[in-house]
């Protein structure tokens, strides 16, 4: 089973900041394989990037994905108040099928 | 414009089982490449996948859960139905249904708001 481990566990920044946000897969994921999803409170998760880095329909330029083998990451540019939430990325592949991380929340600083 | 939008008991006793719908629209699952997935949330916790099913009825489950999971669907009616067995109070979480285009990696694209379950007596 592939094991995803997202870091940190919380991010503070501040409005127009930068945020990193890392993905780690405890075996090599196919790069077509590999997606973001964004989770703000009592709302289901969003797709944001799939295929590590392509943004997902309606998705802003700011967001941008990348990486390779075991390590991936997701950038956003410049934080806007609307991106406070809770990140996963998820792997597709063999059984059990489909693996999340345990999330990143970036929160206000 | 696609719609997922999942029904079922909001409190279930426990060793019950448990049968939730996902009822969609703005896709069939009869087009190949489409699939639907069931995902789970505990309260504060990380999402976890359940079972999908696929267009021409394949079905995959969760390694740790497929002892009690079934997922159907009826294609007539625009719904897929995942039945857990055993219910225990750690099975409390917002169930979600999503859809899958396999053309586009296999991810969830499309989600339902969710719908909270309490397994408790």
């Amino acid at each position: 089973e592939i094991v995803l481990t997202q870091s940190p566990g919380t991010l503070s920044l501040s409005p127009g900041e930068r945020a990193t946000l890392s993905c780690r897969a405890s075996q090599s994921v196919s790069s077509s394989y590999l997606a973001w999803y964004q989770q703000k409170p009592g709302q289901a998760p969003r797709l944001l990037i799939y295929g590590v880095s392509s943004r997902a329909t309606g998705i802003p330029d700011r967001f941008s994905g990348s990486g390779s083998g075991t390590d991936f990451t997701l950038t956003i540019s410049r934080l806007e108040p609307e991106d406070f939430a809770v990140y996963y990325c998820q792997q597709y592949g063999t059984s059990p099928r489909y693996t999340f991380g345990q999330g990143t929340k970036l929160e206000i600083k | 414009q696609v719609t997922l939008r999942e029904s079922g008991p909001a409190l279930v006793k426990p060793t019950q089982t448990l049968t939730l719908t996902c009822t969609f629209s703005g896709f069939s699952l009869s087009t190949s490449g489409m699939c639907v997935s069931w995902i789970r949330q505990p309260p504060g916790k990380a999402l976890e996948w359940l079972a999908r099913i696929d267009w021409d009825d394949d079905k995959y489950y969760s390694t740790s859960l497929k002892t009690r999971l079934t997922i159907s669907k009826d294609t007539s009616k625009n719904q897929v139905v995942l039945t857990m067995t055993n219910m225990d109070p750690v099975d409390t979480a917002t169930y979600y249904c999503a859809r899958i285009l396999s053309g586009s990696g296999w991810n969830f694209d499309y989600w339902g708001q969710g719908t909270l379950v309490t397994v408790s007596s």
